[in-house]
């Protein structure tokens, strides 16, 4: 009974491949996160979701590209794949439209490993 | 702008003494204040959070913590280490005017010895 679920667990790519992680909720949540955590474990949000719309879109390079195809699903695509774009990458839930005071529930990661 | 600060990559204790995991913050209003452990290999759980009213918060496992406005503080305690207790634990503030995701802080790594 995953809450907030992620594939693929672990990832082992070339540089300049194409992949997609996706993540997947049965919270019944509105809104969706992608965080980054990087081998220091600084985490740092990516994107937000709230019932398939954007609602933040921090400094991130433009091959990273989330696409919601609905509230329970928030996927990442990552285009031409650097050795920088190595890191765990978290999705998380929280059960509002986003607000500051929400909690959020967090997938396991996906480990992804550029060579 | 926020940001959060934690004093201690590393801490260590012994099994059965205080754990005490230091975290400031720099907001320009008051923030939304979290801790959140990280297991080995697993995701992020709220271990407790603080928003409105009293500053002192108990949260799961036994952990707990105060906001300290004065000292832009809200470090992480709790009276009596398990081994289970050894894992990461972060920091994080939102700020309350905003809809804004979390700040994280760098994380420190608490080991506990037997």
């Amino acid at each position: 009974d995953t809450a907030v679920s992620q594939t693929p667990k672990y990832l082992v790519t070339q540089m300049g491949n194409d992949k997609s992680i996706k993540c997947e909720q049965n919270l019944g949540h509105d809104t969706m996160y992608w965080y980054k955590q990087d081998s220091k474990k600084f985490l740092k949000i990516m994107f937000s979701y709230n019932n398939k719309e954007l609602i933040i879109n921090e400094t991130v390079p433009n091959r990273f590209s989330p696409k919601s195809p609905d509230k329970a699903h928030l996927n990442l695509h990552i285009n031409s794949l650097e050795l920088g774009d190595s890191a765990v990458y978290f999705c998380a839930s929280s059960q509002g439209p986003g607000l500051a005071e929400e909690t959020q529930y967090f997938g396991p990661g996906t480990r992804l490993l550029v060579l | 702008a926020q940001s959060v600060t934690q004093l201690g990559s590393h801490v260590s204790v012994s099994e059965g003494a205080l754990v005490l995991l230091r975290c400031n913050y720099s907001s320009s209003v008051p923030p939304y204040l979290f801790w959140y452990v990280q297991y080995p290999n697993q995701g992020l759980q709220l271990l407790l959070k603080y928003t409105t009213g009293a500053t002192l918060v108990k949260g799961i496992n036994g952990f707990e913590a105060e906001f300290k406005k004065s000292e832009t503080s809200f470090h992480l305690t709790k009276p009596s280490a398990h081994m289970s207790d050894a894992a990461e634990y972060f920091c994080a503030v939102s700020d309350p005017t905003g809809r804004r995701a979390l700040t994280f802080g760098s994380g420190t790594r608490l080991q506990v010895q037997p």
